[in-house]
């Protein structure tokens, strides 16, 4: 059973406009949020994360922005570029043992 | 600079074949992970271990067992191979037992089982 989810397989956002990916979690005692970058043929590389107790975090071009009470999360991208075509997973810990849970991933293309 | 490598990029094996997937990672870390990409399912822990010769299930072990000799190796291993078995493999670590810390992933090997 998926407890984190996103539910936008695919974005596609023209070069220079805002991308907001959507995250959704299940388990309320999720404290700890990250989102990871993925090129095709790479490995996921780690993009920004948030703790439970902030409702925003900030670095860059990258928002994410967290709802508890929703149990929901976005990440922003502003502007966006071609270099962030990528798919983006989503992430929260669980159960210990530094194991994380991942959402399905959404494909971003951001076209001239 | 963090560094996790694995032993082949692509790999095409015959069902029934005896698999071995290589990882090593050079940050000392006690962590390590294996996870498979399959499209629309995410990332799905197979196994991982937070130590030399430890290793505890993920959410999808059947088909597969791990090996964990030394601290910086971490290998997968797919008993008898089959086609359910083609997909993006990736291995991680990540730095203290039982802490959650940023996962380093390493490139990924394409399986291909025919």
């Amino acid at each position: 059973d998926q407890q984190v989810k996103q539910n936008s397989p695919s974005l596609s956002v023209q070069e220079g406009r805002i991308s907001i990916l959507n995250c959704d979690y299940t388990n309320s005692m999720f404290d700890y949020f990250l989102w990871y970058k993925k090129y095709p043929a790479e490995g996921p590389t780690f993009l920004i994360s948030i703790s439970s107790i902030k409702d925003k975090n900030e670095d860059g071009r990258f928002t994410v922005f967290l709802n508890k009470s929703a149990k929901h999360l976005s990440l922003h991208i502003v502007p966006s570029q071609p270099g962030d075509s990528a798919v983006y997973f989503c992430a929260a810990p669980s159960e210990g043992w530094g194991k994380l849970q991942f959402g399905a991933g959404t494909q971003v293309v951001v076209t001239p | 600079d963090v560094k996790v490598t694995q032993s082949s990029r692509y790999l095409v094996k015959r069902t029934g074949e005896k698999v071995f997937l290589e990882c090593v990672q050079d940050m000392d870390h006690e962590n390590m992970f294996w996870y498979r990409q399959d499209p629309g399912l995410g990332l799905r822990l197979i196994y991982f271990s937070y130590d030399v010769k430890m290793k505890e299930k993920g959410d999808i072990p059947e088909g597969y067992s791990v090996s964990r000799e030394k601290k910086e190796r971490f290998s997968l291993i797919l008993e008898s191979a089959s086609t359910n078995q083609t997909s993006m493999y990736l291995c991680a670590s990540s730095g203290l037992a039982g802490v959650v810390e940023t996962q380093y992933f390493g490139p990924g090997t394409r399986l291909l089982v025919l």
